[in-house]
């Protein structure tokens, strides 16, 4: 089973709507990340967590909230998408000794 | 801004050859460094980290990290159409979290 899981993979919404992605992990990390990324632009940080109780923005948090519920839990929602929003959204894990994150199978947004 | 420069590409290389891939990051303060492969679709996957100066050998891959110059750099030998791919660099200052270059797109030629 892989170590770090997004569901869905794939996902096609309105504008307007709300929507929540969900990321697992079973590597026991501390530490969770939330990126887009878009063609020429890379992979951009929107949110990241150290622990539970730990949420910080990156460097494009706007239009974005999270949520960690568990060690091994973090979500991200779009609260009201826009077409901009449209992306390929990963998350990632790492612990804090070695900085390594490892990354999901990714969910390709698409917001009509 | 933490930046970190890859040239975009694409590198062309014909099967067999030495691939060698760069990057440069402006954060002087910036302590470990990582390679990650990406192919079309799919998500990053960690190929090499490196945290001191000079080069890490795995396998067929070789990073090479000079912390004066802000440079870190990997080689890949026996390059194999397999290895065509996006590869990114990214770099992790003492108080951020990674920050990711664009990415070098990689082809190798049979």
């Amino acid at each position: 089973d892989a170590d770090v899981t997004q569901t869905p993979r794939n996902r096609i919404t309105k504008t307007g709507k709300r929507i929540m992605l969900e990321c697992s992990q079973t590597k026991g990390h501390d530490r969770m990340y939330w990126y887009r990324q878009d063609p020429g632009l890379g992979l951009r940080l929107i949110y990241y967590s150290f622990d539970v109780k730990d949420i910080n923005k990156g460097e494009i948090s706007d239009g974005y909230s999270v949520s960690r519920q568990a060690q091994a839990k973090f979500s991200l929602s779009l609260e009201s998408a826009i077409p901009n929003q449209t992306a390929l959204y990963f998350c990632a894990t790492s612990d804090g000794q070695s900085y390594e994150q490892y990354f999901g199978p990714g969910t390709r947004l698409t917001v009509t | 801004q933490k930046e970190v420069e890859q040239n975009s590409g694409p590198l062309s290389v014909p099967e067999g050859a030495i691939a060698s891939l760069n990057c440069t990051y402006s954060d002087r303060g910036s302590q470990s460094f990582f390679w990650y492969r990406q192919y079309s679709g799919k998500s990053p996957e960690l190929i090499m980290s490196i945290y001191s100066n000079g080069d890490k050998e795995d396998g067929r891959f070789t990073a090479q990290l000079n912390k004066a110059s802000q440079y870190v750099s990997l080689l890949i030998r026996d390059s194999q159409p397999s290895d065509s791919a996006t590869y990114l660099c990214a770099v992790k200052g003492l108080e951020t979290p990674l920050v990711f270059g664009k990415g070098t797109r990689l082809s190798v030629i049979a």
